[in-house]
């Protein structure tokens, strides 16, 4: 079945550096990956999805890079600041499934250092 | 425009006693969802339901009970609580057409079971 993991549970980084959180996965057969951004006490929040049939997407300031041949994805984050202090964690979901489908990694903590 | 809220946000309950979850969102959105969030464990889907009246089963329904007999509420019960019901539980909703990106999170439940 489906598994989505972190590499790294966390991650410090220097106020405007860039950050790389990465994730694996296990089915070839998922076609679709979200990373979210989850602060202390709040729910998760949508930052970026990308497709199988992308390499790399990118929104303001974030990137996601999907490599299939290893079954790896990133998050990328530009001049880190010390709002993006938070837990980061993907999800995929493979092609022929629905919500009851999505696995969802245990999360990487990102700490901001001023 | 409180969006999506969950109550209590924090409760504390003994082994055996019935507990229910409540989740309001004022969007009108057509899903919801209920995960549990655990160490070690990525969010992991409990139930869902695509409009009042219609419910189904997620990864880890187990010893819940939903219903949804108005849109805007989907109240999450543990008919008998137990020690590995202690988590994090967060209700989310999402329009009909919406996907994966267009799903709302609230705040969370923290649920402990003595």
């Amino acid at each position: 079945g489906e598994s989505v993991g972190l590499h790294l549970p966390t991650l410090s980084v220097q106020e405007g550096d860039n950050s790389i959180i990465n994730c694996a996965y296990s089915n070839s057969a998922s076609d679709y990956f979200i990373w979210y951004k989850q602060e202390s006490g709040k729910g998760p929040q949508f930052i970026i999805d990308i497709r199988s049939n992308m390499d790399k997407r990118q929104g303001q300031r974030v990137t996601v890079l999907l490599n299939k041949t290893v079954k790896h994805l990133s998050l990328q984050i530009a001049a880190t600041q010390p709002g993006d202090s938070a837990v980061y964690f993907c999800a995929g979901r493979p092609n022929s499934g629905g919500y009851q489908k999505v696995t969802f990694g245990t999360g990487t903590k990102l700490q901001v250092i001023p | 425009d409180a969006g999506i809220t969950q109550s209590p946000r924090y409760k504390i309950t003994e082994t055996g006693r019935q507990v229910t979850l409540m989740c309001h969102q004022t969007w009108s959105h057509s899903y919801m969802f209920w995960y549990r969030q655990d160490l070690g464990h990525g969010l992991r889907l409990i139930y869902y339901s695509a409009a009042a009246d219609i419910t189904d089963k997620g990864e880890v329904p187990d010893g819940y009970v939903v219903s949804r007999s108005k849109t805007e509420n989907f109240p999450l019960t543990l008919e008998s609580a137990t020690r590995s019901q202690t988590s994090v539980y967060f209700c989310a909703s999402s329009s009909l057409a919406g996907g994966l990106h267009e799903q709302f999170f609230g705040p969370g439940t923290r649920l402990t079971v003595l």
